[in-house]
């Protein structure tokens, strides 16, 4: 397995600003993802972290809100911009090898847009 | 479409027994996991399943059905820190996971 170190554990922002959300693994992995978590519901991949090249959305997520870094095979980022109290929710990176059984998380960053 | 069901909540008694059951469609299949996440926490591994069968891990096992699309995850000897949710996920053709909404699993003492 790998060990996912993502920051900020937390953030209290105002509306309009971004936040940037970091991960760093480490060990190179093949796969990184970006999900929310609403309270109480389960996962919803915002996109793929491609290393090198622009990131893959999924429907309902758009690079211009969500612009995604990865520029090797241990770190990314994703922005989360302009925000508004909709976007208060808990993001979480994940990472993973094609041959590999698991998937490990980052710790998460719980963000909060007043 | 791609989905996944599993029940909302369950209770179970401390020292019991559970089942929780997971069923899937997807484009694909390349493996199931299951997950516990406890509150305000990140998910954590438990089991992983690829081919048929039932897979032990000390009070945890999984259960997995291709030709259904079903599994389960039965927790044995059930102790208050079982407490969480458990959260079903389905690595599809494209290796991504499609994750279920999660069965939050409450114990009674």
């Amino acid at each position: 397995s790998a060990v996912i170190s993502q920051k900020p554990s937390r953030d209290i922002c105002q509306r309009g600003t971004s936040l940037t959300i970091q991960c760093q693994v480490d060990s190179q992995v093949t796969m990184m993802f970006w999900y929310r978590q609403q309270p109480g519901q389960s996962l919803t991949l915002i996109a793929t972290a491609n290393q090198g090249s622009e990131a893959t959305y999924e429907s309902g997520f758009v690079i211009d809100k969500f612009p995604i870094s990865r520029p090797n095979l241990t770190f990314s980022t994703l922005t989360v911009s302009n925000m508004s109290p909709e976007d208060s929710s808990i993001y979480l990176c994940s990472g993973g090898r094609t041959e590999s059984t698991e998937a490990f998380f980052g710790q998460g960053t719980r963000l909060t847009v007043v | 479409g791609q989905n996944i069901d599993q029940p909302t909540e369950m209770t179970a008694t401390e020292g019991a027994i559970v089942q929780i059951n997971c069923t899937y469609q997807t484009s694909g299949f390349n493996g199931l996991f299951w997950y516990q996440q406890h509150a305000g926490e990140a998910p954590t591994f438990l089991s992983y399943n690829v081919l048929d069968g039932l897979e032990e891990k000390g009070r945890f096992s999984s259960f997995l059905s291709r030709s259904k699309g079903y599994s389960y995850l039965l927790l044995k000897e059930l102790q208050m820190k079982d407490s969480a949710s458990y959260l079903c996920a389905v690595r599809d053709s494209n290796y991504q996971l499609i994750w279920g909404a999660g069965t939050k699993l409450i114990i009674k003492p």
